[in-house]
């Protein structure tokens, strides 16, 4: 099975609230994770990345956080727009050989 | 930049009918992929190329065949169409961890 998985495969926000993606994973060994936005029709397009030497990474109204304790990654959102409404993936290298693991996604919705 | 460029962007194939996928980068990155994702599923490896000459087998290989004779082009061949192909792919390169995405090709086998 996935060893990366998200736990909610959709999530409905209303606009301007923040929004928080969770995904697992299973291989302590991983040492980097990355977050995808996949809007219809289109490619996967990068958010943020992080490293396993931190717990926690800010972007543009984007914050990943991991929890290596509990193999956990996830990605908040701020203040969200229509424009957010998307699938998101996390990723993570298992291998070091720069190849990565998708989980099946979430789709984000948001209400006007 | 263009970044990673994919062509056609659809195409309906006959079963046992041939074709072949490209892909272009011009970010001069070492490291290119190719993805199948099916309907509500996240993105399965077909097969990886770490420079030009060198490629390799990622989860879903059979079906498909690539070569990598330079370090822009990706072309993935599929030879024997086969319904079970049906899918959208996607064309990735990197110069480390992160990968960069085209914009998919469309792929329906009748």
């Amino acid at each position: 099975g996935e060893s990366v998985g998200l736990h909610l495969p959709t999530l409905s926000v209303q606009e301007g609230d923040n929004s928080i993606i969770n995904c697992a994973y299973s291989n302590s060994a991983s040492d980097y994770f990355i977050w995808y936005k996949q809007e219809s029709g289109k490619g996967p397009q990068f958010i943020i990345d992080i490293r396993s030497n931190m717990d926690k990474r800010q972007g543009q109204r984007v914050t990943v956080l991991l929890n290596k304790t509990v193999k956990h990654l996830s990605l908040q959102i701020a203040a969200t727009q229509p424009g957010d409404s998307a699938v998101y993936f996390c990723a993570e290298n298992r291998s070091n050989d720069y190849k990565l693991s998708f989980g099946a996604g979430t789709t984000v919705t948001v209400r006007a | 930049n263009a970044g990673v460029t994919q062509t056609p962007k659809f195409r309906i194939l006959k079963i046992g009918q041939s074709m072949t996928l490209q892909c272009t980068q011009d970010m001069n990155h070492n490291y290119m992929y190719w993805y199948r994702q099916d309907p509500g599923m996240g993105l399965k490896l077909i097969y990886y190329s770490v420079g030009a000459g060198i490629t390799d087998k990622g989860e879903v290989p059979n079906g498909y065949n690539v070569s990598r004779s330079t370090t822009e082009d990706f072309p993935l061949r599929l030879e024997l169409a086969a319904p079970s192909q049906t899918s959208v792919y996607f064309c990735a390169s990197s110069e480390l961890d992160t990968q960069y995405f085209g914009p998919g090709t469309r792929l329906t086998v009748l």
